[in-house]
């Protein structure tokens, strides 16, 4: 069955450190990939996505993910996190039928 | 571009009467669009899948007489809680995909609260 994994429940860094977010997928094809972020009662933001081609993605904020076929895995990182990064993080992907399948999304926490 | 917008923001009703939310594409035809609950520091679960002019395909589990949902033009679906209950109340966010592509853009959300 089609899966999006998110190991973390809870991440706590401090300010200035730096982050990554494990996300893991299980897919017949390789399937298109989606990181969101969402503050407290806000809706979805997309943070960058993943189709074909490079595999280290840049988006917005100074997030980068990097897709491995090898490890089934499209990790966030950012090399220095700041406070205003504290939020709920979701990994998503879709296939051919065009819905998406969400982790179960990691809260990040920032130590100032 | 790409923007897809959710009325009303927040919602609340009494127990036993109907709500309806729309969601709206604003600036593209949404061949699909995608209604979502989230319980509280929970993940988004799907409801349903609409496309314009066919009837909503609702996920198992999800009461198709209860969570009504119309899909009548290639820019407006409208979710309606019919009856709602207390247990009802959750943060409510559609999506909308444009023909050919795998993304799909997400409203900002609604906040519903029944009491």
């Amino acid at each position: 069955a089609q899966s999006v994994t998110q190991p973390d429940i809870h991440i706590t860094v401090s300010e200035g450190a730096s982050l990554e977010l494990r996300c893991n997928y299980s897919y017949g094809a390789t399937p298109y990939l989606f990181w969101y972020v969402q503050s407290p009662g806000q809706g979805l933001q997309l943070l960058l996505k993943y189709f074909s081609g490079d595999t280290l993605v840049q988006g917005i904020k100074g997030f980068e993910a990097e897709f491995k076929r090898s490890q089934s895995s499209f990790n966030l990182r950012k090399p220095s996190v700041h406070w205003s990064d504290a939020a709920e993080y979701f990994c998503a992907g879709t296939s051919g039928t065009y819905k998406y399948i969400f982790g179960t999304g990691t809260r990040l926490k920032v130590l100032a | 571009g790409a923007v897809v917008s959710q009325h009303p923001s927040r919602v609340i009703c009494k127990s036993g009467t109907s709500v309806k939310i729309e969601c709206r594409s604003l600036d593209f035809q949404a061949t699909t669009m995608f209604w979502y609950r989230q319980f509280p520091k929970q993940s988004l679960m799907l409801m349903a899948t609409s496309n314009e002019g066919s009837k909503a395909t609702y996920e198992q589990g999800v009461e198709k007489d209860k969570f009504l949902i119309n899909h009548a033009s290639l820019t407006l679906s409208t979710l309606t809680v019919t009856s709602a209950h207390p247990e009802d109340s959750s943060f409510y966010i559609c999506s909308a995909r444009a023909l050919e592509t795998y993304e799909q853009y997400f409203g900002p959300g609604t906040r519903l609260t029944v009491t």
